[in-house]
Formats: structure tokens, sequence, C-alpha cells
């Protein structure tokens, strides 16, 4: 079983209010990802990071922002939520180098009222 | 650009019977490939891998070869179980560069008793 923990796994909020979503990993992984689900199951890659200090903007473009001080936690935060940011985020981890699995954690299921 | 094109669903069958989800990619270099398994409300999980060409990954009874030639890596299961309903993603890593994970768009798979 993969250590990558999300919390919370589901939040309402109302517009406007300040979200922060969290990741974090047990199994010393340099590398960090998160990616947004859409209702038709599409993933798309928000941000990743190769490290501490290290943060780097996806394939699809986010409000959202990222930070890395520690390498095991990779909190993801949307400083004003709107409705068009209701999705699915997902958290997920790998050691350097190709062919390397990602571990991915449980999800946190975003709504915005 | 890369590029992983699969089968889309959802694809529904009773149980016992032979399964097959078409996966090929359009990639510079040699990727490795890879197939994720995401059951409902969960995030994805690995269920196999082939990093070369004619590698044959296999997990659970699921296999999937590395055909370069056809540029494809098929996943298929002789006798699929209930508990096999879930959305299975191909995907590849490019053996050089930042090695991001370029997914399909996923295939939702549903098992009748």
């Amino acid at each position: 079983e993969a250590d990558i923990y999300q919390t919370p796994r589901y939040l309402v909020i109302g517009t406007g209010k300040k979200i922060t979503l969290e990741c974090s990993q047990t199994m010393g992984h340099d590398k960090m990802y998160w990616y947004q689900q859409d209702p038709g199951m599409e993933l798309h890659l928000i941000h990743y990071s190769y490290g501490v200090n290290s943060t780097e903007k996806g394939d699809l473009s986010s409000e959202s922002t990222v930070s890395r001080i520690r390498t095991e936690h990779f909190p993801l935060t949307l400083e004003s939520a709107r409705p068009s940011h209701t999705s699915q985020y997902l958290c997920a981890s790998s050691e350097y180098g190709a062919g390397n699995e990602q571990f991915f954690g449980p999800g946190t299921r975003l709504t915005v009222l | 650009g890369n590029s992983v094109t699969q089968m889309e669903g959802p694809v529904t069958l009773s149980e016992e019977a032979f399964l097959t989800i078409n996966c090929t990619y359009t990639a510079t270099g040699y990727p490795s490939l890879f197939w994720y398994v995401q059951y409902p409300g969960e995030g994805l999980q690995l269920l196999l891998k082939a990093t070369k060409a004619d590698d044959k990954g296999s997990n659970k009874g699921f296999e999937a070869t590395y055909r370069k030639e056809t540029t494809s890596f098929h996943l298929e299961k002789g006798s699929v179980q209930v508990s096999d309903s879930a959305v299975y993603f191909c995907a590849l890593d490019l053996n050089f560069g930042n090695e991001k994970l370029t997914f399909g768009t996923g295939t939702r798979l549903t098992i009748i008793p």
C-alpha cells in the first residue's frame, strides 16, 4: 500500500474562500505531482516538483499554487475558490529515474458553491 | 508531441469474458509504458508496466506487451471478474528529460455478474 496521504478527502466550500489541499508522502520521494481529474476521468498535470524548493507548472494552466519546503509535503493552495475549481485533485510521488511508478494518494474531491 | 490514445468506453462485459483495451502511443525516443487502474473512490495504482520493446508486463491476470512496430500496449485479461470493474489508464514516460507521465483519457470497465 502506497504511503501517500491527502486531506481532506472531501471539501465543500463557498466562493471566494482560500483553501489548502494537503499532500504528504513517507517514502522519501523527490518527485511529487498534482493532477486535476475532470468528471470525464481525464487527468491533467497542473503542478510538479523535483525536490525541495523546486516547483513547476504542469500541462494544464491552473490558478492554484504549490510549495515544496519539505521533501514529504507538497500542499496546493487556491487563494480564492470559484465554482470552476470544482474537481477531483490527485497527488502523486515517485523516485527519480525513467520507468518509475508514480504512487497516488486517494484524492480530494473539491466542490465550490 | 507525445500522446496516448486508448479505446473509448464505457466497456461492459459479463463475468469470465475476455477483455482487451486498446492503447497506442506517439512518442519521440523509447518510452516506458504503463497501465494504471482506478477503483471507485480511490487514487490510481500501477497495474503493470514495460520499459522496453517486446517486454510483457503482467499482474493480477492482466497482461500487456510493448509492441514498438505497432506503437501499441494493449491490455488483456482472459477471464474478468466483477472486482475488475474500474477505470483503466494507459500512460507513457519518456526515458529521458523530465519524466512526466502522459496519460490516455481512461476507459471505464464494468463487469456484470
